[in-house]
């Protein structure tokens, strides 16, 4: 079956733009993150849903990153008013159980804030 | 925050030779996973090792853990050209039914054919 798919794949934005990234868990999958991932660096926890519920969001670096999962699918990551300091790899990934243990990454979306 | 801490950052070795790759870390766990993630693409699970484990094998892959020591390594046996990649080791702690999951900043593998 299909994996994790992210798009875009690479998004080039100017510094202020709005921009929201797509990620498709694995079919049936509950439990979906979202990470970002610096150059050089290990990707860093953002956000965590459970179904349709985001349970966690401790990692959002600020109140300009917002995330849903409105039907306990499809999910968007959203960064309003871009800098440079967002250029990186997000990257998301889903569980077949509630907490996560084993988890599937997409491909990710570089974003590129100049 | 990143947790664990990968040991060397950078790893070159000729095809054929073995592959070692050590992970530090500093809070309690409930297991510890090993990651492997090739340029431009997502990560890929590899193996899992729980706080109540020592020693794991899959193929030529071969985790042990050290609770006392915080700390895993990886090796990879008789390595070839397709595993270079970066790896990550991430630790794993329960929270409120969340697995709290932190990766180190991983090593650069690099097989030379």
């Amino acid at each position: 079956g299909a994996g994790v798919s992210q798009s875009p794949r690479y998004k080039v934005a100017k510094r202020g733009q709005d921009v929201a990234l797509r990620c498709d868990p694995i079919s049936g999958h509950v439990s979906l993150f979202w990470y970002q991932q610096a150059l050089g660096q290990g990707p860093e926890f953002l956000t965590y849903f459970q179904n349709e519920a985001q349970l966690d969001k401790s990692g959002l670096p600020s109140d300009r990153f917002f995330a849903e999962r409105p039907e306990g699918s499809v999910s968007t990551l959203k960064i309003q008013r871009t800098q440079q300091e967002d250029s990186a790899v997000y990257l998301c990934a889903s569980s077949e159980d509630y907490g996560g243990e084993t988890q599937y990454f997409g491909p990710g979306t570089r974003l590129l804030v100049l | 925050s990143q947790q664990g801490e990968e040991d060397p950052q950078a790893l070159s070795i000729q095809e054929g030779e073995n592959a070692t790759m050590n992970c530090s870390y500093k809070t309690s766990i409930n297991n510890l996973q090993w990651y492997r993630q090739n340029s431009g693409r997502g990560l890929v699970h590899l193996i899992l090792i729980r706080s109540n484990e020592r020693e794991k094998h899959s193929g030529r892959l071969r985790v042990t853990l050290d609770t006392s020591k915080k700390s895993s390594s990886l090796l990879i046996t008789a390595s070839r050209a397709a595993d270079t990649a970066s790896y990550f080791c991430a630790t794993v702690l329960v929270l409120n039914n969340n697995n709290d999951m932190r990766f180190g900043a991983g090593t650069r593998l690099t097989v030379k054919p």
